[in-house]
């Protein structure tokens, strides 16, 4: 069965400090993979995605991820916390076959705060 | 280019009312998701349809119900509120096989049972 952990339920920065999020799967196939951010009351917005080719993927903000198949991994980084990053993330993964196909399983996902 | 707008944004419900938390897509997409989010559980897959006429359950379908009458349009219904249903609900819609593109999601609706 697909699943999404997210280890971290609430990591603590300072700004300026690199971030790592934690993201493990589990998928039958090579699995599209997403992390989306949500601050507070407001909707999900896509970070970056992975569908295939390279491993390491840049997404908006500055950050990126890293698709790790042995791992089952799916990490996101970013080398330098702005305080304005302060919001919760989620990791899923992306169903691409059949009766699975576009639909997205999400991890509990990790509150990201940012001391000044 | 609107893309997933759902109405209404904000609304609170007495125990035992009903409502229908309205979705609609301009992107002419097949596939469309309803998803409840709850406070430390991430997003839970409540019904979808992979097209006008077909739906189907997701994980936690129970107290819901969904039509599908045309490609633009997937209106979730709540029959008789409990609190249990108090949440965030957000509407995607997806385009389909051999796409590679994500979801697009809504700006959610922030439900209020008491």
């Amino acid at each position: 069965a697909q699943s999404v952990t997210q280890p971290d339920i609430h990591i603590t920065v300072s700004e300026g400090a690199s971030l790592e999020l934690r993201c493990n799967y589990s998928y039958g196939a090579t699995p599209y993979l997403f992390w989306y951010v949500q601050s507070p009351g407001q909707g999900l917005q896509l970070l970056l995605k992975y569908f295939s080719g390279d491993t390491l993927v840049q997404g908006i903000k500055g950050f990126e991820a890293e698709f790790k198949r042995s791992q089952s991994s799916f990490n996101l980084r970013k080398p330098s916390v702005h305080w304005s990053d302060a919001a919760e993330y989620f990791c899923a993964v992306g169903g691409n076959r059949g009766s699975t196909l576009g639909r997205l399983y999400f991890g509990r996902g990790t509150q990201l705060t940012v001391w000044p | 280019n609107a893309g997933v707008t759902q109405t209404p944004k904000f609304r609170i419900l007495k125990i035992g009312q009903s409502m229908t938390l309205q979705c609609t897509q301009d992107m002419n997409h097949n596939y469309m998701y309803w998803y409840r989010q709850d406070p430390g559980m991430g997003l839970k897959l409540i019904y979808y349809s992979v097209g006008a006429g077909i739906t189907d359950k997701g994980e936690v379908p129970n107290g819901y119900n969904v039509s599908r009458s045309t490609t633009e349009d997937f209106p979730l219904r709540l029959e008789l509120a409990a609190p249990s249903q108090t949440s965030v609900y957000f509407c995607a819609s997806y385009r389909g096989e051999y796409s590679n593109q994500p979801q697009h999601f809504g700006d959610g609706t922030r439900l209020s049972i008491l």
